[in-house]
C-alpha cells in the first residue's frame, strides 16, 4: 500500500528552528509537496520537490532524498504565525496525490 | 479574483437526507477535485474532473455523485446522508495534472450528519 508518515505534533518556540519530516512509500515518485494549512482553513502550498536536494524560500526550506523516501521541511526564525498543520503530498505514478496526515506545529512564546 | 468558492460553508444534515455541495472557480482551470477531510488522516481524493463533461472516482467516491456541466462549476451530491459523512470538504482546482501540479482550495464546508 501507498504511506505517508509525518509527525503528528511538534512543539517549538518563537524565533527559533524546527525540522517536520516526512517519510513515504508510493508507488512511483513524481514530486513531492509541502502544504500549511492554518485551523479552520484551507490548505495553501508552501513547496515543491522533484529532485534531491533543498529548495529554500525565505524562512522555509523543503529537503528531499528520493533514495531514502525522505523530506523534510525546516522552518527557521519561527513567528506565532506559524502555528499550523503542515500537509506532506507525494504524486504518484499515476498522478495521483497522496496525502499525509499533517504535522500541527505549536509555537510558544 | 476569487480562486475558488465553495458553499455552504457549515451544513447540519439528518440521516437520510440529501444536499449539494457547490464549488465554483474562476481561474480557468480544467482540472478539479472534491476532498474530504477527517481529524487524524490526510486529505482523501472523493471525485475528480479533467474538463468539462468528464468525471472519475476518487479513493472514496461512495455515497457521492459530482457533475461537471462547465469548466467553472463542479458540484458534490451527497444521496442519503449517513454519520460517515461527517467531515470537512475541501474542492481544489489546478490548471494540470503534471507533477508540479499546485492546488488551489476553497475555504472548506463542514459537514455533520446526525
Amino acid at each position: 500500500g501507498q504511506n505517508i508518515d509525518q509527525p503528528t505534533e511538534m512543539t517549538a518556540t518563537e524565533g527559533a528552528i524546527v525540522q517536520i519530516n516526512c517519510t513515504y512509500q508510493t508507488s512511483g515518485f513524481n514530486g513531492l509537496f509541502w502544504y500549511q494549512q492554518h485551523a479552520g482553513e484551507a490548505p495553501t502550498f508552501l513547496s515543491y520537490n522533484v529532485l534531491d536536494g533543498l529548495e529554500e524560500k525565505g524562512r522555509f526550506s523543503s529537503f528531499l532524498s528520493r533514495s531514502k523516501g525522505y523530506s523534510y521541511l525546516l522552518l527557521k526564525e519561527l513567528q506565532m504565525k506559524d502555528s499550523a498543520s503542515y500537509l506532506c503530498a507525494v504524486v504518484d505514478s499515476n498522478y495521483q496525490l497522496i496525502w499525509g496526515a499533517g504535522t500541527k506545529l505549536i509555537i510558544k512564546p | 479574483n476569487a480562486g475558488v468558492t465553495q458553499t455552504p460553508k457549515f451544513r447540519i444534515l439528518k440521516i437520510g437526507q440529501s444536499m449539494t455541495l457547490q464549488c465554483t472557480q474562476d481561474m480557468n482551470h480544467n482540472y478539479m477535485y472534491w476532498y474530504r477531510q477527517d481529524p487524524g488522516m490526510g486529505l482523501k481524493l472523493i471525485y475528480y474532473s479533467v474538463g468539462a463533461g468528464i468525471t472519475d472516482k476518487g479513493e472514496v467516491p461512495n455515497g457521492y455523485n459530482v457533475s461537471r456541466s462547465t469548466t467553472e462549476d463542479f458540484p458534490l451530491r451527497l444521496e442519503l446522508a449517513a454519520p460517515s459523512q461527517t467531515s470537512v470538504y475541501f474542492c481544489a482546482s489546478s490548471q494540470d495534472l503534471s507533477g508540479a501540479n499546485v492546488l488551489t482550495f476553497g475555504a472548506g464546508s463542514r459537514l455533520t450528519v446526525l
